[in-house]
């Protein structure tokens, strides 16, 4: 069975371009989460959502960043106008439901020069 | 809102030697409780959880945890250290939500020859 798969694993931005993190949740998960991890910190929340829905985005900076679980395909964490403070590493989780523990991606590591 | 701390930012044991990683929570209820173990690089792989009853868990890799509810305490065990076990610890709590998780600040862990 395939695990929570994350592309691309590596990304170079410029200042001021748009990136696009995916994520293909477990089969049969319709939970997906996205954290995002500074250099030398842990990991922060920043939105959960279901298929076609957001169910909470209270860790979402307001402006630049959306996410969307599309009822085909994989998640989308989209930073439009990136800023160097955007660089760090991206996980996305999913679980079969809000009650059962999330099985975590290898993550997408956003470098912005 | 919950919050964890661990507070032992790196750990330095023997090859051999015991182990406790810990970490401390807090939440007016019991919380979902978890472990998870990253190495440089990767994602995280979780090592082991506490929803509700025993309050010793058994993990991968011969880690183990207790849940202290007097003491809002998960410390993470292990009897004895491997050398393929140095990485970064982290402690995460859930409230509501198993999958939207607080996470503490990590503990790095290296384990001398």
């Amino acid at each position: 069975n395939a695990g929570v798969m994350q592309n691309p694993r590596h990304l170079v931005r410029r200042r001021g371009q748009e990136a696009r993190l995916r994520c293909s949740p477990v089969k049969g998960h319709s939970h997906v989460y996205w954290y995002r991890q500074l250099p030398e910190e842990g990991l922060k929340f920043m939105v959960y959502l279901q298929k076609e829905n957001i169910i909470d985005e209270s860790g979402m900076p307001k402006e630049r960043f959306s996410a969307e679980f599309p009822k085909e395909g994989p998640s989308i964490l989209r930073i439009q106008q990136v800023v160097r403070g955007d660089s760090a590493a991206y996980f996305c989780a999913s679980s079969v439901t809000e009650n059962t523990e999330a099985f975590f991606g290898q993550g997408t590591r956003l470098t912005v020069v | 809102a919950q919050s964890v701390t661990q507070p032992d930012i790196h750990i330095t044991v023997s090859e051999g030697a015991s182990l406790e990683l810990r970490c401390n929570y807090s939440y007016g209820a019991t919380p979902y409780l978890f472990w998870y173990v990253q190495s440089p690089g990767q994602g995280l792989q979780l090592l082991l959880k506490y929803f509700s009853g025993d309050t010793l868990v058994q993990g991968i890799k011969g880690f183990e945890a207790e849940f202290k509810r007097s003491q809002s305490s998960f410390n993470l065990r292990k009897p004895s250290v491997h050398w393929s076990d140095a990485a970064e610890y982290f402690c995460a709590v859930g409230a509501t939500n198993a999958g939207k998780s607080t996470f503490g600040d990590g503990t790095t862990l290296t384990v001398k020859p």
